[in-house]
């Protein structure tokens, strides 16, 4: 099977500070992903996605960078906030493989005020 | 107006019960899934059906069976649950446009613990 992510690690950071939360993934045939922000007792919920045409997508407050070179993604997270504190996930699929996402471990970020 | 709503979000059971969860979703797309959560938050597909035909079938046991009467539902019943069983199970949806995929929008899980 695919082996995207880590053991599941933990970040802490101080609110305010920028927050940047990494996935490894092993398939070079990979070109979507996406990031989830998992609250507890909560289903994961879509933050944002890139295709792998691109190098960086931003959102609001977010921005996703995508390193083929060395199968690497980040979600970088500005100003911090409290509510941001969750696990996050990166899933990634490629499109010979019909909807089929692969979760990482997932990292769950703590947010101290 | 939740866009993928599960129903029971709790469910506790003795070992060997047979039961079913179901999902609907709200939000027009044409494909679903199943995933189980287990106690360290690792996410594994289950199944997923596009427009009500199967098209992943992950390593499952067979105890498990998903069915789609409509693109809006896809439920899964549980044969004989054992301990191991024990986990979230969420349900997710998405729209797909030709081989490429849309983001994927979950449900808000269904905590089974088997006793």
């Amino acid at each position: 099977g695919e082996s995207v992510g880590l053991h599941l690690p933990t970040l802490s950071v101080q609110e305010g500070d920028n927050s940047i939360i990494n996935c490894a993934y092993s398939n070079s045939a990979s070109d979507y992903f996406i990031w989830y922000k998992q609250e507890s007792g909560k289903g994961p919920q879509f933050i944002i996605d890139i295709r792998s045409n691109m190098d960086k997508r931003q959102g609001q407050r977010v921005t996703v960078l995508l390193n083929k070179t060395v199968k690497h993604l980040s979600l970088q997270i500005a100003a911090t906030q409290p509510g941001d504190s969750a696990v996050y996930f990166c899933a990634e699929s490629h499109t010979g493989n019909f909807n089929k996402f692969y979760f990482g471990s997932g990292t769950k970020l703590n947010v101290k005020p | 107006d939740t866009a993928v709503s599960q129903t029971p979000k709790y469910l506790v059971t003795q070992m060997g019960n047979d039961k079913s969860i179901k999902c609907e979703q709200n939000l027009g797309h044409d494909t679903m899934y199943w995933y189980k959560q287990d106690s360290k938050k690792f996410l594994k597909i289950m199944f997923s059906y596009n427009n009500k035909e199967l098209i992943i079938n992950e390593t499952v046991p067979n105890r498990f069976s998903p069915k789609s009467p409509d693109k809006a539902h896809l439920n899964l019943h549980i044969n004989s649950l054992e301990l191991g069983d024990s986990a979230v199970y969420f349900c997710a949806s998405s729209q797909t446009q030709g081989q490429t995929q849309g983001a994927q929008y979950f449900g808000p899980g269904t905590r089974l613990l088997v006793l």
